[in-house]
């Protein structure tokens, strides 16, 4: 069975600075996809960036981009500038024929 | 439509009553998925559907919990004889396939069990 895991519950980032999320995975399967959703007290869910798994390019979408280490089974985010709206629970999760969501990490940008 | 629409956005619920959620997806897509969060936040599948069809329903608590997805009608959650436990917020999502495409999810609707 697939697993997902952030080992972060919570972090915090100053504005404008650089923040980095965890994620690592567990999976026997080959061909898969990886996304970051994030959920802000709205709890609307929004995608914030996808990774296929046969794709070695690392996914980058304005300021958030990813590290992907397939080998390594880790998928971190990174989010560059951070902005106070970017204050949110990230939710890594994994995709196979269903979603494996992440227990999430929760994330304060301080002004 | 554009959006996954669900109803209500609240439901208030005495424990042993019924409840039920209703989930419109995206026009086009023919895979539905529908999830329970709770108050730590984590996310649990329940079940899913290609088009009218169960597609997995490996995470459904099957006592209690039923779902459907008829055509030309929304999709529907339903909860007999809820308990405090039931307590959550239940997203439904939608996508064109069950692996490789971004699910949509809707705005999710809050269940409160007194």
């Amino acid at each position: 069975a697939q697993t997902v895991t952030q080992s972060q519950p919570e972090m915090s980032v100053q504005e404008a600075e650089t923040v980095t999320l965890s994620c690592t995975y567990d999976t026997s399967e080959n061909n898969y996809y990886l996304f970051w959703y994030k959920q802000p007290p709205s709890r609307q869910m929004i995608l914030v960036i996808r990774q296929e798994a046969y794709k070695q390019q690392n996914a980058t979408e304005n300021r958030f981009s990813v590290n992907f280490q397939k080998a390594a089974k880790s998928f971190s985010l990174k989010i560059s500038d951070s902005q106070l709206g970017d204050t949110a629970m990230y939710f890594c999760a994994f995709i196979y024929d269903k979603v494996i969501f992440g227990p999430g990490t929760s994330l304060s940008v301080i002004p | 439509g554009e959006e996954v629409a669900q109803t209500p956005k609240h439901l208030v619920r005495g424990e042993g009553q019924k409840a039920k959620l209703y989930c419109a997806p995206i026009k086009g897509h023919s895979y539905v998925f529908w999830y329970q969060q709770v108050l730590k936040n984590e996310f649990k599948f329940l079940i899913s559907f290609q088009n009218e069809n169960v597609f997995d329903e490996t995470g459904m608590p099957k006592e209690r919990f039923s779902a459907k997805c008829l055509p030309n009608s929304p999709c529907s959650l339903e909860i007999q004889a809820t308990k405090l436990e039931d307590s959550a917020v239940y997203f439904c999502a939608s996508s064109q396939s069950p692996g490789n495409y971004e699910q949509y999810f809707g705005p999710g609707t809050r269940l409160t069990v007194t």
